[in-house]
């Protein structure tokens, strides 16, 4: 099935850094992924949808400014978490639906915990 | 917007015996209904799927049901094993407007030895 490579897995950084976090589709073409942000025993929610050569489009609520997406090429999109702060310590998750029809199953990346210190 | 409610938010069970997962959805043109199991820590992983087209739909242990009319799917477990202790979460997909997928609050799931 289809792959999705996410990374990194794993970030520590100091409150007002910023972190970058790669989502890569393998072996496949993703014109559109999403970006999930999980709470610790909360489900899944969607941040924003990516999509390759324009603007993301956010979810009600979430800071475009704050969580900057870009989708250059159709195999990556990157998430940057800007001027972090503790509140943005989660685990972000992001996805991509295998090639086929408009709702063909979606697949995640093995996500990124974020701790702000 | 769409509105996923999944029931029960925890669910123990002895090992051998059937679990039951349920959810209900809002919108009507909602025509795709995944179920992912994310075990702590991990990703959610696609487990199985079922369409509009179809009532239900099985692999091995696994099952999911589908009522279009009253608008309520399930997941049915049986002969569970340790092994499928997780956090279950069912979805639904509207299909044109957007392509999201709309996340019921999930159920833990602990089966006892």
């Amino acid at each position: 099935g289809a792959v999705v490579s996410q990374h990194p897995s794993r970030v520590i950084c100091k409150s007002g850094t910023s972190v970058k976090i790669e989502c890569r589709s393998l072996d496949f073409q993703a014109t559109t992924m999403f970006w999930y942000r999980q709470f610790p025993k909360k489900s899944l929610m969607l941040m924003a949808t990516s999509n390759e050569g324009s603007k993301a489009t956010y979810e009600q609520g979430v800071e475009k400014d704050k969580f900057l997406i870009n989708h250059a090429s159709l195999t990556l999109s990157t998430l940057t978490v800007t001027s972090a702060h503790p509140e943005d310590s989660s685990f972000y998750i992001c996805s991509a639906r295998e090639p086929g029809p408009y709702n063909s199953p979606l697949h995640f990346g093995n996500g990124t915990r974020l701790t702000v210190t | 917007g769409e509105n996923v409610e999944q029931h029960p938010s925890t669910l123990s069970v002895q090992e051998g015996d059937s679990a039951v997962i349920k959810c209900t959805y809002s919108d009507s043109a909602s025509n795709y209904f995944p179920w992912y199991k994310q075990e702590l820590g991990k990703r959610p992983q696609l487990i199985i799927d079922i369409r509009s087209n179809v009532g239900e739909k099985k692999d091995q242990r696994i099952a999911v049901t589908l009522n279009k009319t009253a608008k309520h799917f399930s997941l049915h477990i049986t002969e569970t094993q340790p092994e499928d202790s997780a956090v279950y979460f069912c979805a639904s997909d509207p299909g044109a407007a957007g392509n999201k997928l709309t996340f019921g609050g999930g159920t833990r799931v602990l089966v006892k030895p």
